[in-house]
Formats: structure tokens, C-alpha cells, sequence
């Protein structure tokens, strides 16, 4: 049980496209999600928190427009990398969580690899 | 802001070896501590973790214990396995479930028959 998935698991676009990546919890309905994205050799930043039904909190430095975070039900999160550049390029990761579950932990999917040429 | 910081890989063993991975963090309060590892191909699984000082988390032959004094969470292990070879993160949490994760930078995990 808790399983995240991500869709797509990669994904190579143009620069100055737009390019959604979505994170669903497949077997429970999950409370709150994160992003995190991850540089090579780096660590996991999060970059946002979003709950279901809210505006998502972004961390400081990660700009809103430019990832637009949705997140329309209790299983899935969608996160928008708006006209692309070379830059944004990198590995996102989403996890999520659930209140008062019996495991208090975050359960993260696979990742999704953003290459823009 | 808070920080965690693991020693850098890779770090090569030879099956049956004994397996030490540093972790260090700086946090305001009483943050929970987490070991995340990562196989190739796969999504951050919880391998263990603690939530107050001088807990032991375990899981898998894997220990580390949660050390306020030296602020510190290393996690070990008295023989490896190949099948242990993955990437390894070390993790705060600074209050509850719905606060996201600060991570370490990884360390890379080689064992080798």
C-alpha cells in the first residue's frame, strides 16, 4: 500500500513550452503533497506544499508563476513548469502524506526527469 | 534555516563490511530524523527514523540513533549486503507530518561481492 506514481517518468520539451507533470496517490487519499526537485548530485529541495482544495505554499526563492501547483482532489497534484527554459531542467519529485494516518511519513513517487533543449 | 548535512560518496564496501554513513543537522526546536534510501530506478522509501532525542530508529539491520548532543544521526550497519547498495539521504522534519522534508546531498552506497 502507499503508492505515489508520477506521469511522465521523463519528459523533453522545447524551451519557452509548457510541461505538466502529475502525482497521484494510488491507494489513499492523501492530505497534503509536496514537490521537491532534485539537481544532480544535489540534494531534494522543496520547492512547494500544497493541500487539497488550497493554494499551494511555495518556498522561499521558487517562483509561483513560473511552477504552478494544482491540486484538485485528495489524490492527485499536478505541477506545471510554465515556458520551460534550459534551467528548469532537473528531476521532480512529488510525496505525499496523510493526516492521522497510522504511518507518519511522506510516501514518494518515482520522479519525473525534465530535460528543455 | 535548518540543514543537514552526510558525508559525500561513493562509499565502497565489501560485502559483510561494517557500514557507517555520517549525518549531522542544524534545526531550531525538536525536528524528527529520517533515513530515506533510494534504489536505482525507484522512488525514496523510509528505511528508519526517530522523533526524539536518544531514540533508535531500525529497520532492515540498519540503526541510527537520534543524538541531540553532537546533533547528530548516523546510520549504521554490522554487514551489507550487495542488495544494499542504493543512494542514502538523511532527512529533518521540523514539526509535523505536513511539514515538508529538508534532505542531505546523498551518499552513494557501493557493495561490492
Amino acid at each position: 500500500g502507499a503508492v505515489v506514481s508520477q506521469h511522465p517518468s521523463w519528459v523533453i520539451c522545447k524551451s519557452g513550452t509548457s510541461v505538466k507533470i502529475e502525482c497521484r496517490s494510488l491507494d489513499f487519499q492523501a492530505t497534503t503533497m509536496f514537490w521537491y526537485r532534485q539537481f544532480p548530485k544535489q540534494s531534494l529541495m522543496l520547492m512547494a506544499t500544497s493541500n487539497e482544495g488550497s493554494k499551494a505554499t511555495y518556498e522561499q526563492g521558487v517562483e509561483k508563476d513560473k511552477f504552478l501547483i494544482n491540486h484538485a482532489s485528495l489524490t492527485l497534484s499536478t505541477l506545471t513548469v510554465t515556458s520551460a527554459h534550459p534551467e528548469d531542467s532537473s528531476f521532480y519529485i512529488c510525496s505525499a502524506w496523510i493526516a492521522g494516518g497510522p504511518m507518519d511519513e511522506q510516501f514518494f513517487g518515482p520522479g519525473t526527469r525534465l530535460t528543455v533543449l | 534555516g535548518d540543514s543537514v548535512t552526510q558525508m559525500e560518496g561513493p562509499v565502497t564496501l565489501s560485502e559483510e563490511a561494517f557500514l557507517t554513513i555520517n549525518c549531522t543537522y542544524t534545526a531550531t526546536g525538536y525536528p524528527s530524523l529520517f533515513w530515506y534510501v533510494q534504489y536505482p530506478g525507484e522512488g525514496l522509501q523510509l528505511l528508519l527514523k526517530a522523533t526524539k532525542a536518544d531514540d533508535k530508529g531500525s529497520n532492515k539491520g540498519f540503526e541510527a540513533t537520534y543524538r541531540k548532543e553532537t546533533t547528530s544521526f548516523h546510520l549504521e550497519k554490522g554487514s551489507v549486503q550487495v542488495s544494499d547498495s542504493a543512494v542514502y539521504f538523511c532527512a529533518l522534519r521540523p514539526g509535523g507530518g505536513a511539514d515538508g522534508l529538508t534532505f542531505g546531498k546523498g551518499t552513494h552506497l557501493i557493495i561490492q561481492p
